[in-house]
């Protein structure tokens, strides 16, 4: 595998479920991102971490629980998610966060998230 | 507040011919960084080009360069000889210089008819 991919590319839960959405970064790095992407909106950062410690909260509900066990990989834990969550969720990792200079961030293809 | 606006929710051109994509953004700082990505029907978002705002020359890669005007805070994105490949969702971000958060437009699809 290489760059970053993510687990599951679809996910059909019920207002109920528990799930988990899974990113791993081959890239070394040591920040990773979640997005929450809309149509026709613009992306929102979700959250973000360095080093496996969370810098980033964007008022985000708490259905959505992240989780960094190292640098290489991301987890979005979901429950009793509402319809507008619905969206697909996207991973992305950079070399670092990248205050002061220029990191590129690279993402997976996403998990396209429905909730029923 | 910085924002990043696209204009044009659809563009189409014929293939082997050139589009412009627009974008503005509004901000008060001097120092950052202007993007356009790529999202493709496959979902993985790819950066095309970047321009750091301190640098006058216009960002070529290839067929794509870019119209930066930074007083008009405008960074237009030029795709010459369009091919099918080039179809697409393309966004524009924007981040400044001292923070790592991306901000973002909502994006341009891009048509490419044979």
């Amino acid at each position: 595998e290489t760059g970053v991919t993510q687990t599951p590319r679809h996910l059909v839960m019920g207002m109920t479920n528990k799930k988990s959405l899974k990113c791993e970064q081959h890239l070394g790095h040591n920040a990773m991102y979640w997005y929450k992407q809309s149509a026709k909106k613009p992306l929102e950062l979700m959250f973000v971490y360095s080093l496996e410690e969370r810098v980033e909260n964007n008022s985000v509900p708490s259905r959505f629980s992240p989780e960094c066990p190292n640098s290489s990989h991301l987890f979005l834990h979901l429950h009793t998610l509402q319809p507008e969550d619905s969206a697909l969720y996207l991973c992305a990792s950079s070399q670092d966060l990248g205050a002061g200079s220029w990191y590129e961030q690279y993402f997976g293809p996403g998990t396209r998230l429905t909730v029923t | 507040a910085q924002t990043v606006t696209q204009s044009q929710p659809e563009m189409s051109v014929q293939e082997a011919e050139t589009v412009t994509l627009s974008c503005t953004y509004d901000t008060s700082e001097s120092d950052y960084y202007l993007f356009w990505y790529k999202q493709p029907p496959s979902r993985q978002m790819i950066l095309v080009i970047r321009q750091e705002a301190y640098k006058q020359q216009n960002a070529t890669e290839n067929r794509f360069s870019v119209n930066f005007q930074k007083a008009a805070k405008s960074f237009s994105l030029k795709i010459s000889d369009s091919q099918l490949g080039d179809a697409a969702m393309y966004f524009c971000a924007y981040r400044r210089y001292s923070n790592y958060q991306l901000i973002w437009g909502a994006g341009t699809k891009l048509i490419i008819k044979p």
